[in-house]
């Protein structure tokens, strides 16, 4: 149980461009969904937390206006990397708790993640 | 002081080895603790929970927990090369990880 699928797991755009990934709980529902990205030999760095039906709440330094975050569902969240640069190029990973946002007794599960190479 | 710290590693054992990864944290009342494992291009996945003093197993792999010295461990009997990843430790759900533990088995 408790499975997240993330797609696309890679894609390749041009600068400019924006890309949208998708989150999804495939058998719990996710009040809170987590938006990580991830450079080569790096932390996981946490980038916005994706409440249902309300606002993301970003990190520091994460932009907004670039990063958009859609939490419409209970079992979706979107991430739309608008304007993309290489330097975007990433990996950015989506998580999910099963628990209530409130709960500390329950893990955090994965999406397999998204390669994302910006030329 | 940072919430939760790992022994930065890296931590490099030979095969069949014991590897033994560390975690400290400084909320008292925490109350769950979760070891991730993280192989290289890879999202992270659980492989340990626990919740109570003491130790949990999970074929080669133990948690160990005490609260009282606020630290939480990962055992890995039998270490096996498959094994090489970078563990990470969370406290309480807490969704922000640190650099984790490099652990690199050798054959």
């Amino acid at each position: 149980g408790a499975v997240v699928s993330q797609h696309p797991s890679w894609v390749i755009c041009k600068s400019g461009t924006s890309v949208k990934i998708e989150c999804r709980s495939l058998d719990f529902q996710a009040t809170t969904m987590f938006w990580y990205r991830q450079f080569p030999k790096q932390s996981l760095m946490l980038m916005a937390t994706s409440n249902e039906g309300s606002k993301a709440t970003y990190e520091q330094g994460v932009e907004k206006d670039k990063f958009l975050i859609n939490h419409a569902s209970l079992t979706l969240s979107t991430l739309t990397v608008t304007s993309a640069h290489p330097e975007d190029s990433s990996f950015y990973i989506c998580s999910a708790t099963s628990g209530p946002a409130s709960s500390y007794n329950s893990p955090l599960h994965f999406g397999n993640g998204t390669r994302l190479t910006v030329t | 002081q940072k919430e939760v710290e790992q022994n930065s590693g890296p931590l490099s054992v030979p095969e069949g080895a014991i590897a033994s990864l560390n975690c400290t944290y400084s909320d008292r009342g925490s109350q769950s603790f979760f070891w991730y494992r993280q192989y290289s291009g890879k999202s992270p996945e659980l492989i340990m929970s626990i919740y109570s003093n003491g130790d949990k197993e999970d074929g080669r792999f133990t948690a160990q927990l005490n609260k009282a010295s606020q630290y939480v461990s990962l055992l890995i009997r039998d270490s096996q090369p498959s094994d090489s990843a970078t563990y990470l430790c969370a406290v309480n759900n807490d969704m922000r990880f640190g650099a984790g533990t490099r652990l690199t088995v050798k054959p």
